[in-house]
């Protein structure tokens, strides 16, 4: 049971371009969204996240927008570069949940010259 | 600081043999996992330990046991692999609460 669920699968974009991700979902007992960033080979290591009671919120070229009401959320990288090309997965955590993330299924970025 | 670390790298088994993953941290964290990641799937959480002493089973247990043996480290064995384990085994460990969590760099498991 998919209860994160992330688009796209993968995903182009040109140096300098907008990289847009989004994940849904269904639980309104998350209360805690993290970014995951993947190299190849490598663990994921955390990005940036988000917690409900905000909508937007910053890290440098790096933007999350939270929409409660629609349950989506998203991932957004400005003036994309090449070493953005990795891949991200969203995530999210119960109320009183431990820190026990549920991970969406990933989306492979790739930055063109 | 080390971070996290994982053993072996690699590993390839035989259906029905057994081996241990062996994960520690130096960060005196408090909480660890292991998930499994498989393509189109994303990273699944098999087991946690919210402190040293307790586990508890996360979204795919089955066919997996652990053991948390001091702070430092986490164990993951599987009794009789099965080519459905086949897949890159991460650890991680976080603070108490809503921390950020640390992922070592994987074990490539492939199960014959």
């Amino acid at each position: 049971q998919q209860q994160v669920k992330q688009s796209p699968q993968s995903l182009i974009v040109q140096k300098g371009g907008i990289s847009i991700i989004n994940c849904a979902y269904e639980n309104t007992a998350f209360d805690y969204f993290p970014w995951y960033q993947q190299f190849p080979g490598k663990g994921p290591a955390l990005l940036i996240a988000i917690r409900p009671d905000v909508s937007e919120k910053k890290e440098g070229r790096f933007t999350i927008s939270f929409n409660k009401s629609a349950k989506q959320f998203s991932l957004h990288i400005m003036d994309s570069q090449p070493g953005d090309s990795a891949t991200y997965f969203c995530a999210a955590d119960l109320t009183g949940g431990g820190n026990k993330l549920t991970f969406g299924t990933g989306t492979q970025l790739k930055v063109e010259l | 600081n080390a971070g996290v670390t994982q053993t072996p790298k690699f590993q390839v088994l035989k259906t029905g043999q057994s081996m241990t993953l062996q994960c520690a941290q130096d960060m005196n964290h408090n909480s660890m996992y292991w998930y499994r990641q498989d393509p189109g799937m994303g990273l699944r959480l098999i087991y946690y330990s919210a402190s040293e002493g307790t586990t508890d089973k996360g979204e795919v247990p089955n066919g997996y046991n652990v053991s948390r043996l001091n702070k430092r480290e986490f164990s993951l064995r599987l009794e009789s692999a099965a080519p459905s384990q086949t897949s890159v085994y991460f650890c991680a460990s976080s603070g108490t609460g809503r921390q950020t969590q640390y992922f070592g760099p994987g074990t490539r498991l492939l199960v014959l």
